[in-house]
């Protein structure tokens, strides 16, 4: 079946710093989401982007989906940016699935 | 605008027993997916429900079974509960069968203990 790998699985960083997650998938997809998901267990979407860029304040995202992969970018990270981020992957097998990848976890230190 | 809302929030039970957790999907929606999240891993898909039949199903045993009202709202029914059952279980809801060109939307979840 699609895989679906995010890097890195773990990100520390100073507040005010950039940063750049990954997500590789390895096949094609129908559709691909970003999500952050806070330390009370709620998923919040970030950005629905199956191809080319797309900007949201200090986040940005990008895939080609040519080369099946995501990057999301945060940029000037804050202590609120803290949480864990996953790419999910939509693909059709006769039907449509939503696979999630295991994850970042990002911890911004103040 | 409501969004999407589950309950309980948190619950404990024992082994062998049996669950059922409830979701309403945010307003528009008619189609509900439910996924098992365990600590420190990512969301896994458990199955998907529209017009009232179950369409997609990951690789979870016939224990995991659910139902979609006319309402759209649904359930998830876990029997014959393991340890290993422990886990936050996410109800998501979107517009159609695929989220082409849509968001999906996440409840809060539903956290619950075996013990």
């Amino acid at each position: 079946g699609i895989q679906v790998e995010q890097s890195p699985p773990d990100l520390i960083l100073q507040e005010g710093a950039n940063s750049t997650l990954r997500c590789n998938f390895s096949d094609s997809v129908n559709n691909l989401q970003w999500f952050h998901q806070n330390p009370w267990g709620q998923l919040i979407n970030l950005f629905y982007i199956p191809s080319g860029t797309k900007q949201n304040g200090r986040l940005s995202a990008t895939t080609v989906a040519t080369e099946r992969y995501s990057l999301l970018y945060i940029s000037s990270s804050q202590t609120t940016d803290s949480g864990v981020y996953f790419c999910a992957v939509e693909f059709n097998t006769g039907g449509f699935k939503t696979i999630f990848g295991a994850g970042t976890r990002l911890f911004v230190k103040a | 605008d409501a969004g999407v809302t589950q309950s309980p929030t948190h619950l404990i039970k024992t082994r062998g027993q049996q669950v059922t957790l409830r979701c309403s999907p945010k307003s528009g929606h008619d189609t509900v997916s439910w996924y098992q999240q365990a600590l420190g891993q990512g969301p896994q898909f458990i199955f998907q429900y529209y017009e009232e039949e179950e369409r997609q199903r990951g690789n979870f045993p016939d224990r995991f079974s659910g139902h979609q009202f006319p309402n759209y709202s649904s359930e998830l029914n876990v029997n014959a509960l393991l340890l290993g059952d422990s886990a936050l279980y996410l109800c998501a809801s979107s517009y159609g069968l695929t989220f082409s060109g849509n968001t999906i939307y996440f409840g809060e979840g539903s956290w619950l203990t075996v013990v």
